[in-house]
């Protein structure tokens, strides 16, 4: 099957751990995304990167931190530095251009407790 | 700043009666325009896309959009509404970051459609 994936479905996680999400995709898409939703405010963009070894901050990027040493993978660790982490949180990735829409996951609720 | 709204948090429609959900862009440059539907604790799924050429856009489920680029404007309708059509909607633009080939995909803050039986 052809996707994007994301684990843990759900994600429990003591107040100042960090924690890291796993997303892969066999997509063969260069460029990969990270969102937030809440209740209320749509998707906030996170990080997302381009091509391996390269990303690039989003509008919420404080407190998170991303890797993209291959083309399939792109981990995104919360950091006991996000001041409100409880969210779900989006993977997304797309080919390279303007006109392409992105792939989601089925995403990761993460709750700090 | 670039952006795309949805003015309305939440619509209600009776069971086979047209519906609109309305966006709204600002964006420099020739808008690339997207709609994505999401079910409750699922990922987004596409709808349809506006790049460029005729302003009504045909997408999945009946859905379809209009590009009005004069009051900047792309929103999405469907003629007759299905009580399965009850989720949240979102508007999306994609933006291009100044001096490379990277771009961005930014999300409205999402409507949520109602329709009753």
């Amino acid at each position: 099957d052809g996707g994007i994936t994301q684990s843990p479905k759900y994600l429990f996680r003591k107040e100042g751990q960090n924690v890291t999400l796993s997303c892969e995709q066999n997509l063969n898409h260069d460029a990969m995304y990270w969102y937030r939703q809440d209740p209320g405010q749509g998707l906030r963009l996170i990080y997302y990167s381009q091509i391996v070894n390269d990303f690039q901050k989003g509008d919420i990027a404080e407190g998170y931190s991303v890797s993209r040493e291959k083309k399939e993978s792109f981990p995104l660790t919360v950091t006991s530095a996000q001041k409100n982490p409880t969210a779900f949180y989006l993977c997304a990735s797309s080919p390279m251009g303007m006109n392409t829409e992105a792939f989601f996951g089925q995403g990761t609720r993460l709750t700090v407790v | 700043a670039q952006s795309v709204a949805q003015p309305e948090d939440q619509v209600n429609v009776a069971e086979g009666n047209p519906l609109t959900v309305k966006c709204t862009y600002s964006v420099s440059g020739n808008p690339y325009l997207f709609w994505y539907v999401q079910y409750p604790n699922r990922g987004l799924q596409f709808l349809l896309k506006y790049i460029t050429g005729d302003n009504l856009v045909k997408g999945s489920y009946g859905f379809e959009a209009e590009f009005n680029k004069s009051q900047t404007s792309f929103h999405l309708k469907k003629p007759s509404a299905l009580v399965s059509d009850s989720a949240l909607y979102f508007c999306a633009v994609r933006l291009r970051e100044r001096y490379s080939s990277a771009s961005k995909i930014i999300f409205g803050s999402g409507t949520r459609l109602s329709i009753r039986p």
